[in-house]
């Protein structure tokens, strides 16, 4: 069983477009997190929820917004992508807030063309 | 907030030998330290972490240090092997907000 999954692995998109990627973790854990990891290997955090609730915002445009249903899946849309959107996007989840103990997903790779 | 600095930004050593990655914090509120290592196209993976009230930790061949005074926390790997390869990253945490991420160190380990 993956501990932390993203679907989907790959992007490819249009400038434009609008897209969602979803996470979903079997760890129990009460927090999640979304990462972007650009070409620099920099990993900048994004989002944090604990519990459903926001508890992180990063300065981050407002055409990215996320979205947790229940404390196991947190997703993330994004609108009209730009070029500098693409980068590694990582969900990751941890058993409480401060990112302890944080396990990652295996990434999802968008490349907006 | 936290600012989290690694050096060297890339390291290369020969199969066998030691390496050393140091982090220095900002914050002297954080007391947590992970190190992840993430390969070629894979996700970070937790390898060793430190809590404040401790020094040093090991794991089989990999150790932390940690320097709260000097607020700065090393990760130490010995007989290092071809699949000790990839990127390292160091973090600090205060345990009630985010992880903040190093920028990452290149380790090449020459056969």
């Amino acid at each position: 069983d993956t501990a932390v999954s993203q679907t989907p692995k790959y992007l490819v998109t249009q400038m434009g477009n609008d897209k969602s990627i979803k996470c979903e973790q079997n760890l129990g854990h009460d927090t999640m997190y979304w990462y972007k990891q650009d070409s620099k290997k920099f990993l900048k955090i994004m989002f944090s929820y604990n519990n459903k609730e926001l508890i992180i915002n990063e300065t981050v445009p407002n055409r990215f917004s996320p979205k947790s249903p229940d404390k196991a899946h947190l997703n993330l849309h994004i609108n009209s992508l730009e070029l500098g959107d693409s980068a590694v996007y990582f969900c990751a989840s941890s058993p409480s807030q401060g990112g302890v103990g944080s396990f990652f997903g295996q990434g999802t790779r968008l490349t907006v063309v | 907030g936290e600012n989290v600095e690694q050096h060297p930004s890339t390291l290369s050593v020969q199969e066998g030998d030691s390496a050393v990655i140091k982090c220095t914090y900002s914050d002297s509120a954080s007391n947590y330290f992970p190190w992840y290592k993430q390969e070629l196209g894979k996700r970070p993976q937790l390898i060793i972490d430190i809590r404040s009230n401790v020094g040093e930790k090991k794991d089989q061949r990999i150790a932390v240090t940690l320097n709260k005074t000097a607020k700065h926390f090393s990760l130490h790997i010995t007989e290092t092997q071809p699949e000790d390869s990839a990127v390292y990253f160091c973090a600090a945490s205060t345990g009630n907000n985010r992880l903040a991420f190093g920028k990452g160190n290149q380790v090449v380990v020459i056969p």
